[in-house]
This record gives C-alpha cells, sequence and structure tokens, in this order.
C-alpha cells in the first residue's frame, strides 16, 4: 500500500528565509509525486508534480521539489519565503492511470514570522 | 475555464440527520473523487467516480454513499449523521486523459453536525 509521510507537522521560518518541507513516500513503483497547499477555509492548490524525467522540477509561486528515489523522498523547497506562503502544505503519492486515488500525507503547516 | 465547484460550502446539521453535498467537475473531466478532511484523520478518500460508475472505495461504512450523473457531476450522501461526520468533504476532478492521476479540487463542503 502506498504511504507518505511528512515527518514535520509545524514549521515556523522567517520571512525571506529559505524553507524545506520534508516528504517521504512509500510505493512499489515509479510513483506520481505531487506537492498541495491549502489556505485556511480553502480547498486544494496543485503547487507541483512530478512523473518523470528530470528529479527536479519547478512548481508555482517559486516553489521547487526534488525527487531522490534512492532515499524515497520529494521535499519541498523555496529560496525565500513570502507571508501570503504561510498554509498548509500536503505531499501525495498517487500511482497506476486508473487509480485515481492520490494518498496524502498529514500536511506541514508553516508559519510565517515577520 | 471554471474550477471545481462543490455546493454548499457550509451546512449544519443534527445527530440522525443525513445530508447531501453536491460537485461540479471542470468541464470536460470524468473522474470525480471524494475526500473527508478532519483534523484529527487529516485527508482521508472516500471514493471515486468515473463515468458514472464508482471506480474506487475508501474505508468508509455505508452511511457514506455517493453516485455520479450522466454530466459528470457527482453527489455525496451521508445518511444517519455523527458528530464525527463533522469535516471539510472535498471534491476533485481530474481529466482521463491526463493518465497520471492529477487531481484538481474544489474549496469544499464544510460539514457541522451537532
Amino acid at each position: 500500500a502506498q504511504s507518505v509521510t511528512q515527518p514535520d507537522i509545524h514549521i515556523t521560518v522567517s520571512e525571506g528565509a529559505s524553507l524545506e518541507l520534508r516528504c517521504n513516500y512509500s510505493y512499489g513503483a515509479t510513483p506520481y509525486l505531487f506537492w498541495y497547499v491549502q489556505s485556511p477555509g480553502q480547498g486544494l492548490q496543485l503547487l507541483l508534480k512530478y512523473f518523470s524525467g528530470d528529479t527536479l522540477v519547478q512548481g508555482i509561486k517559486g516553489f521547487e521539489a526534488e525527487f531522490k528515489r534512492s532515499q524515497s523522498s520529494f521535499n519541498l523547497r523555496k529560496p525565500s519565503v513570502h507571508w501570503s506562503d504561510a498554509a498548509e502544505y500536503f505531499c501525495a503519492v498517487g500511482g497506476d492511470f486508473g487509480n485515481e486515488k492520490l494518498t496524502f500525507g498529514t500536511g506541514t503547516r508553516l508559519t510565517i514570522i515577520p | 475555464k471554471a474550477g471545481v465547484t462543490q455546493t454548499p460550502r457550509y451546512l449544519i446539521k443534527t445527530r440522525g440527520q443525513q445530508v447531501t453535498l453536491s460537485c461540479s467537475p471542470i468541464s470536460g473531466h470524468r473522474s470525480v473523487s471524494w475526500y473527508q478532511q478532519t483534523p484529527g484523520q487529516g485527508l482521508q478518500f472516500l471514493f471515486e467516480y468515473f463515468s458514472e460508475t464508482q471506480r474506487n472505495k475508501g474505508n468508509f461504512p455505508g452511511r457514506f454513499s455517493g453516485r455520479q450523473f450522466s454530466n459528470s457531476r457527482s453527489e455525496m450522501n451521508v445518511s444517519t449523521l455523527e458528530l464525527g461526520d463533522s469535516a471539510l468533504y472535498l471534491c476533485a476532478s481530474s481529466s482521463d486523459s491526463s493518465k497520471t492521476g492529477e487531481l484538481f479540487f474544489g474549496e469544499g463542503s464544510r460539514l457541522t453536525v451537532l
């Protein structure tokens, strides 16, 4: 069964500082990996995705993530955070086409301090 | 094009009642998935419909049901509501041609059971 672990429940960073959110997955084959962001009271917005090819993927809002198969990780990074980045971030893993179920991690809440 | 639309956005019910939530997917998307989001359990997969057929089902009791219409719109129903059913219910649609399971989420329906 597929699973996702986000070890950090809550992270606080200063505005302008760099950010890395951790994600580890378990999946038997090549996974499809996603990062979603959720602002309070809102749905989930896709930040970026990895399916194949280049292991460093770029997303919206200046985010990027790197797929490392050897570490079963897909960490999200941003070089300089903005106050508007405060939100909850979810890593998700999916797989075979035809199985549209995504398995989500428990999320990491990001707080930005001025 | 318009995103995923969920109605109602907020609703309050009492224990024992039933509720129906509606989801209109992105035009052209034939897959609709439902997720329950709670602070304690995170995002949990309820079920997924494709072309009016339930294709995947999560581990929820039979009180939770859904259906999909020929225009791909979907409804989910929860009968005999319990306090623990209070949650944000998220609908997501995906394109059959994506072959990746990428989901596009609505803003959710927040259900409070008193």
